[in-house]
């Protein structure tokens, strides 16, 4: 079975600063695939960005780059120049290529962004 | 455009009764699922299809029932026996399997009054 942990309830950054969101799986499978989604306030689900086990290049989109370290099983979302809009909760979400088995969120992190 | 369409945004129940909400997308996926969200809980999985006229139940699936009679559409019913119905709930769907992402609906809410 998979297993998503985000540590980090809230977090605050200052508008303008880089923040690092805190995602660890637990898997036994060798192939699949982790996702980030962002929920604004209005509750809809924001593709963000999708790292491959076996990508070497860590994935970027834009200000949104994911810090993947495959030994520790991380997969850490890092937003550059934090914008007011950023502001919402932020889930990690995994699935293994085998299986068409669904994806497993984490709980999520809240993130504000202060002016 | 494609997307998925999740009616209504709001819906209110009464004890004991059953509701259903819908969920209708049209972008030719596969496979769609039904997610309930709880403040602090993150994302639980209720049902889930890979095909039509077929359907697994989740981590969750006690008091809600589905149907999968058409590819387009993934309607999930709560009944009278959830207990604890009130939540949000997305459904989303994807091609063949999760490992090509989700596309989510903007979901519903429901209370229970």
């Amino acid at each position: 079975a998979q297993k998503i942990t985000q540590t980090q309830p809230g977090m605050f950054v200052q508008e303008k600063e880089a923040v690092t969101l805190d995602c660890t799986y637990d898997t036994s499978d060798q192939s699949y695939g982790l996702f980030w989604y962002k929920q604004p306030s209005s509750g809809e689900m924001i593709f963000l960005i999708y790292q491959g086990s076996y990508d070497e290049q860590n994935a970027t989109e834009g200000r949104y780059s994911l810090n993947f370290q495959k030994a520790r099983k991380s997969a850490n979302l890092v937003i550059s120049a934090s914008q007011l809009g950023d502001s919402a909760m932020y889930f990690c979400a995994m699935s293994p290529y085998s299986g068409n088995t669904p994806l497993v969120f984490g709980k999520g992190t809240r993130l504000s962004v202060i002016a | 455009d494609g997307g998925i369409t999740q009616s209504p945004k709001y819906l209110f129940r009464k004890e004991g009764q059953n509701v259903t909400l819908s969920c209708e997308q049209n972008l030719n996926h596969d496979a769609m699922y039904w997610y309930r969200q709880d403040p602090g809980q993150g994302l639980r999985l209720i049902y889930y299809s890979q095909i039509v006229n077929d359907f697994q139940k989740g981590d969750i699936a006690e008091g809600y029932s589905v149907s999968r009679e058409k590819k387009e559409s993934f309607p999930l019913t709560v009944t009278s026996a959830q207990k604890n119905p009130t939540a949000f709930y997305l459904c989303a769907s994807s091609l063949q399997g999760a490992i090509y992402g989700y596309t989510f609906g903007s979901g519903t809410r429901l209370t229970v009054v």
